[in-house]
């Protein structure tokens, strides 16, 4: 099972600023990675698929960038709205697996 | 707009089974790959199984001996078998479908997920 670690585990920021969000592979999972946001009481909300594909309707500040163990989600200015749990996910290999999350709070 | 909405009881007794429907409005539950995936609270996200909707399912192995994913094309909904639970099967269940027909790679639409906790 490939396992997924995310980090940081909480990322404390201003709104207006720059979020790094950063997801490590335990082996290569091509670009078959997919970012998840979720907020409190809701479902997962798919970000970004294969890696740097913004799925529809995701504004432009959301980018995805990586390829075999190593991947990124930034966010180039946050908004009030972005601050949420974010997971990766891979789907390269059978199971599927998520990373256990970073959270992006309010600083 | 398709939209996903999760049903079945909130509350199931250790040794039973747990059984969910996914009920599906606004599309044909015809051409897609469907799937589980479920949270326990506070904790992440764990991928229960997929299927597509003429096809067979697959389950991860953690789970492979106790679970049971089908889809109704009748009736338009997916469904979701759990037996023998216990507290750790405690979790919002989710259904979830990807964006394109025929395909697996962007899992965009979601229900709203439904809370199934295991407890006598």
């Amino acid at each position: 099972e490939i396992v997924l670690t995310q980090s940081p585990a909480t990322l404390s920021l201003s709104p207006g600023e720059r979020a790094t969000l950063s997801c490590r592979a335990s082996q290569s999972v091509s670009t078959y990675l997919a970012w998840y946001q979720q907020k409190p009481g809701q479902a997962p909300r798919l970000l970004i698929y294969d890696a740097s594909n913004r799925a529809t309707g995701i504004p432009a500040r959301f980018s995805g960038s990586g390829s075999g163990t190593d991947f990124a989600l930034t966010i180039s200015s946050l908004e009030p709205e972005d601050f949420a749990v974010y997971y990766c996910q891979q789907r390269s290999n059978w199971p599927w697996t998520f990373g256990q999350g970073t959270e992006v709070e309010v600083k | 707009q398709v939209q996903l909405q999760e049903s079945g009881p909130g509350l199931v007794k250790p040794s039973e089974t747990l059984s969910l429907t996914c009920t599906v409005s606004g599309g044909s539950i015809s051409t897609y790959y469907w799937s589980w995936i479920r949270q326990p609270p506070g904790k992440g996200l764990e991928w229960i199984g997929y299927i597509y909707y003429s096809g067979s399912p697959t389950y991860i192995p953690s789970l492979k001996s106790r679970v049971t994913i089908s889809v109704d094309t009748s009736r338009n909904h997916l469904s979701l078998r759990l037996t023998s639970v216990t507290a750790a099967d405690t979790a919002v269940y989710y259904c979830a479908r990807p964006m394109a027909s025929g395909d697996y790679t962007a899992w965009s639409q979601w229900g709203q997920g439904i809370l199934v906790t295991v407890s006598s």
